[in-house]
């Protein structure tokens, strides 16, 4: 039990374009989960905090009009990169709360 | 401001040993603290936990003591085993993890054969 999957797993776009994320909690119904980003040998450091049906709550420092983060039911939550750039490349991971946070394999994110 | 500190980058460690990782933190409202083993390319695996009100956890080969006096936390791997092998996160809540959790920088253990 407590699975949580992401699509895609990797995704090479071009600078200027946008693109989406899903992760979804499989087995469980999640009102809270977050969004995370790794830079190479570095931390997650969390993005935001997904809310379902409300409004995600972002740390500081992360624009919001740039990753918009939609949790339209309690299996998904979805993170759209915006006007991607090179910077914005990263390794995004989603959790999903369930007692402990449970994480899924992360998005593998690329800008050329 | 990094709040939860892996101070040893990697580790190596003989199979069949103990493998020791530690973590410290600086915020003293964190109360519950959780260890990760993440793979490249991975999300993190959740391994075990403790609560404040604890000073030790154990799970199998796996055993998490705290010291809150010291804001320090280690985790201990008995016997090491090569699938061992991986990055350690070690992470902290407030709000007896109910609040959003701070990783630590990681900390990469190697078995060896």
């Amino acid at each position: 039990g407590a699975v949580v999957s992401q699509h895609p797993s990797w995704v090479i776009c071009k600078s200027g374009t946008s693109v989406k994320i899903e992760c979804r909690s499989l087995d469980f119904q999640a009102t809270t989960m977050f969004w995370y980003r790794q830079f190479p040998k570095q931390s997650l450091m969390l993005m935001a905090t997904s809310n379902e049906g409300s409004k995600a709550t972002y740390e500081q420092g992360v624009e919001k009009d740039k990753f918009l983060i939609n949790h339209a039911s309690l299996t998904l939550s979805t993170l759209t990169v915006t006007s991607a750039h090179p910077e914005d490349s990263s390794f995004y991971i989603c959790s999903a709360r369930l007692g402990e946070q449970f994480f899924g394999p992360g998005t593998r994110l690329t800008v050329l | 401001d990094q709040q939860v500190k892996q101070n040893s980058p990697s580790l190596s460690v003989q199979e069949g040993r103990i493998s020791i990782l530690n973590c410290d933190y600086t915020n003293s409202m964190f109360d519950y603290f959780l260890w990760y083993k993440k793979y490249p390319a991975e999300g993190p695996t959740f391994l075990i936990s403790i609560s404040s009100i604890k000073d030790k956890n154990e799970d199998g080969r796996f055993t998490v003591f705290l010291n809150k006096s010291a804001k320090h936390l280690s985790l201990h791997i008995v016997p090491s085993q090569p699938g061992d092998s991986a990055v350690y996160f070690c992470a902290a809540s407030a709000s007896s993890g109910n609040e959003k959790l701070t990783f630590g920088t990681g900390t990469r253990l190697t078995i060896i054969p």
